[in-house]
């Protein structure tokens, strides 16, 4: 069991590159969350998905994309990165909303 | 307010102390409540999750419900250099347009000094 496993681990981008975030769990559990995690803000919700098929904003959603792929795949994707958004990505699963499993975390900077 | 408070800290405890944690939530209608530990650099990870008022054991880790007084501790018992970490307080959304998700503390710096 790999648990929430999360992709790239380290990324460099240059302000205006687009990139996407993948996140995967084997938990088959059905909401998963994206996170940004940056210094005296703590855990900050991006986008949030109860089931497959649906996706919500969370408290900060601007600048950002989600898909559900599937029950398994959730992806985040910054189409125009900028500076503010360097931070620490995590995402979650968790079942019936309680519970919430992180993956190991993207460290992103953005030049 | 914040719906979720905790201690920024530094909480600095010597060896083999009790560490106490405190958590206080705005949403009387609250059900779920949890800690996690984070180490620097890592994810949060799951300490314990408490339902009921009262007290509930897992090894060293106490946590502590009282939903009356809206607060929820966690006491580490004999603490350990390796429990030098952030602790997060979380507790989930009570209404049906937050009840999936969880609501965040800004979490605990404690730090076991030997």
């Amino acid at each position: 069991n790999a648990g929430v496993t999360q992709t790239p681990k380290f990324q460099v981008l240059k302000t205006g590159q687009s990139m996407t975030l993948q996140c995967a769990q084997d938990m088959n559990h059905n909401s998963m969350y994206w996170y940004r995690q940056d210094p005296g803000m703590g855990l900050r919700l991006i986008y949030y998905s109860a089931s497959e098929g649906t996706t919500d904003k969370g408290e900060v959603p601007n600048g950002y994309n989600v898909s559900r792929l599937n029950k398994r795949e959730f992806s985040l994707r910054l189409e125009s990165a900028a500076p503010s958004q360097t931070s620490v990505y995590f995402c979650a699963s968790s079942d019936l909303g309680s519970t919430q499993y992180f993956g190991p975390g993207t460290r992103l900077t953005v030049l | 307010q914040k719906e979720v408070e905790q201690n920024s800290g530094p909480l600095s405890v010597p060896e083999g102390a009790i560490a106490s944690l405190n958590c206080t939530y705005s949403d009387r209608g609250s059900q779920s409540f949890f800690w996690y530990r984070q180490y620097s650099g890592k994810s949060p990870e799951l300490i314990m999750s408490i339902y009921s008022n009262g007290d509930k054991e897992d090894g060293r880790f106490t946590a502590q419900l009282n939903k009356a007084s809206q607060y929820v501790s966690l006491l580490i018992r004999d603490s350990q250099p390796s429990d030098s970490a952030t602790y997060l307080c979380a507790v989930k959304g009570a209404n049906a347009g937050n009840n999936r998700k969880l609501i965040w503390g800004l979490g605990t710096s404690l730090a076991v000094n030997p």
